[in-house]
Formats: C-alpha cells, sequence, structure tokens
C-alpha cells in the first residue's frame, strides 16, 4: 500500500499524559498537512510541512501541540498533557508541491481517533 | 478569509433518484474548490476539483459540480444515486495564495443517506 499511513489508529489516555502520533506520507511528497477532525465537524487545518520546514504553525490549538517533521519523511504530532477537549480524529496529508502548478492535491491517511477520558 | 457553508447536514435520496448536495463558499482570491467523501473508517478521497478551468466539473463515480462565481456556489450533482454512495460528503476551498501553503478550509459536512 502506497497510501499515507497513521499510526495509531486508535489511542484512549488519561487526562494529563502525553500522546504522540506517526503519520507517513506518500514518499515521494514533500508537504505533510496535519488536521483536526471532532464530531460531526470537517476537518480543521492544524500545521503543515514542506521538506523538514514547519511553513505554518499559527493554527495548531494551544502549546500543549506540537509537530515535526525532522528528516523530511515522517511526522510527529504530541499534545501535552491532554484534555478531555482534545479527544478528535486526527488527520494527516501529504501532497506533491511543484512549481507552477495550479493546486496539489492532498492525500489523506484513515486519522487517528484519540480519546481523552 | 476563506469558508464554505454546506446548506444540509444531512440528505435522503431514494436509490436511482438524483443527489444534489449544496456548497456556498466565501474566499477573498480566486479559489479552488474541492469535493471529499469519507466512507466510515476510511480516509478523505477527492471526488473532483475546480481550478479555474472549465465551470462544469466531472469527477469519479459520476458525480459533478458546477462553479458558478455570480452564486457563490459549487453544488455537487449525481443523476443517479447508488447504495454505495452513502457517506459524509465535504466541500472544500483552498487558498492557493504562494505563502498560503494549499491550506484546505472544510465545510461542515452532508451526510447522504440513501434508501433502498
Amino acid at each position: 500500500d502506497t497510501g499515507v499511513s497513521q499510526n495509531p489508529r486508535h489511542k484512549i489516555t488519561k487526562r494529563g499524559q502525553n500522546v504522540t502520533f506517526r503519520c507517513d506520507p506518500i514518499s515521494e511528497h514533500n508537504r505533510l498537512y496535519w488536521y483536526r477532525q471532532t464530531l460531526g465537524q470537517g476537518p480543521e487545518f492544524l500545521t503543515y510541512f514542506q521538506n523538514e520546514a514547519q511553513l505554518e504553525k499559527s493554527r495548531l490549538l494551544s502549546d500543549r501541540f506540537s509537530a515535526e517533521r525532522p528528516k523530511g519523511s515522517f511526522s510527529t504530532l504530541e499534545i501535552q498533557r491532554t484534555e478531555q477537549g482534545d479527544s478528535a480524529m486526527y488527520l494527516c496529508a501529504s501532497s506533491i508541491e511543484l512549481a507552477g502548478r495550479s493546486y496539489n492535491e492532498q492525500f489523506f491517511g484513515p486519522g487517528t481517533r484519540l480519546t481523552v477520558l | 478569509a476563506q469558508s464554505v457553508t454546506q446548506l444540509d447536514s444531512h440528505v435522503s435520496v431514494s436509490e436511482g433518484t438524483p443527489v444534489l448536495l449544496r456548497c456556498n463558499y466565501s474566499s477573498s482570491y480566486s479559489p479552488s474548490l474541492f469535493w471529499y467523501v469519507q466512507h466510515p473508517n476510511k480516509g478523505l478521497q477527492l471526488l473532483l476539483k475546480y481550478t479555474s478551468a472549465a465551470t462544469l466539473v466531472k469527477g469519479i463515480n459520476g458525480f459533478e459540480a458546477e462553479f458558478k462565481k455570480s452564486e457563490t456556489s459549487f453544488h455537487l450533482t449525481k443523476p443517479s444515486a447508488h447504495m454505495s454512495d452513502a457517506a459524509e460528503y465535504f466541500c472544500v476551498v483552498s487558498d492557493l495564495r504562494e505563502n498560503a501553503g494549499n491550506m484546505l478550509t472544510f465545510g461542515g459536512g452532508t451526510r447522504l443517506m440513501v434508501k433502498p
């Protein structure tokens, strides 16, 4: 399977614990995006990377949220001191950015469902 | 700034009848518009996209959408619903400015139910 993969698919944690999610993009894709989807809502943008550079992070929900893409391949999203309001589906997407293209389709992974007790 | 409004949170049709899912957008720039579908326990899949070429866009599985700038709409249609079309559908606008990173803004979603 050459699509976007995310691990784990499900995570249950207690309030106050830290959690980390991993995203493996399609191999030749240089852009990687994180979104959050709460129940009954559309996904909302959190942050994105071009290669290893994090080019937009102002939409991260609080300073408890951080993301990395250290080698420009896989990425991790960490939530520190989780709260019940963090319960949601966390989606990763990747795309390839080519000069001169007017758009680039984002391919989504299946998501990681987080439940904070 | 950009935003998307999906006018119906739920739509129910009978198998074999037409589908219409409504979407209005707001964008300060010439937008790119998309429809994505989300089946339970599966990732979001792109149905179709508009990028300032033809205003009538054809997508996968018989879906199409028409971009109407004067109405700021991008409604999704299909002539004949199939049971497998039952899913959540999202209308999406993209900011293609160089410093915006192709960030996607999603509507709230429309759940399509197909009755036998």
